[in-house]
């Protein structure tokens, strides 16, 4: 029943790896999106997808690397984890076809602790 | 990107009390939005407001676009331990159909 769900809940892992966070919406929306929020819970717009289209990416270093395989999932990939990237992210979905529809649903979080 | 600057930063209060936060920017907003976040969560809607002036109720919160359309309130009457959590502010920038930017959050904690 949960409108957006992440997976892993959380994430512990060295330094180095790679690593991947899963997304799915059954809300049917259009557009999808990547926050990072950090330790002082500052939240930070990293990617939005509509329609399975890359709409926007912020300043993100391409290890960060979303794939959408259809508009119901926005999958984040991580490449070479650093201790900076230690954080919580969420995924979010908005209804529309433009950036325009503001309502934000938000997932439950994945918690990124890089050792 | 442009900044939402959110206050108080944090709030500690009684039961029963009733707490006010804001959003100021420099910038002119077409939509402000409120969301709560419950710890382990993800943030939740809770009014959004499109018109300047617009005084908005959910419950026992009230949400007001500044007229100006720079900054915006929420409030909370007679505050209950599940009011619990941080409160961000959000606007959409006027002449850009971008994405929201987001206050830097207000945590409240309600006291028995």
């Amino acid at each position: 029943d949960t409108a957006v769900s992440q997976t892993p809940k959380y994430l512990v892992t060295q330094m180095g790896n790679d690593k991947s966070i899963k997304c799915e919406q059954n809300l049917g929306h259009d557009t999808m999106y990547w926050y990072k929020q950090d330790s002082k819970k500052f939240l930070k717009i990293m990617f939005s997808y509509n329609n399975k289209e890359l709409i926007i990416n912020e300043t993100v270093p391409n290890r960060f690397s979303p794939k959408s395989p259809d508009k119901a999932h926005l999958n984040l990939h991580i490449n070479s984890l650093e201790l900076g990237d230690s954080a919580v992210y969420f995924c979010a979905s908005s209804q529309g076809q433009r950036l325009t529809n503001e309502k934000l649903f938000f997932g439950s979080g994945t918690q990124l602790s890089v050792l | 990107g442009q900044q939402l600057n959110q206050s108080p930063q944090s709030m500690f209060i009684q039961e029963g009390e009733d707490v006010s936060m804001n959003c100021t920017s420099s910038s002119i907003f077409n939509t402000w939005l409120w969301y709560k976040q419950d710890p382990g969560e993800g943030p939740v809607l809770l009014i959004a407001l499109y018109k300047a002036g617009e005084l908005t109720s959910n419950g026992r919160l009230t949400a007001q676009f500044g007229i100006t359309r720079k900054d915006s309130f929420l409030n909370i009457s007679a505050s209950i331990p599940s009011d619990v959590g941080i409160y961000f502010c959000a606007g959409q920038l006027a002449g850009s159909a971008r994405q929201l930017t987001f206050g830097s959050g207000t945590q409240l904690t309600v006291l028995p």
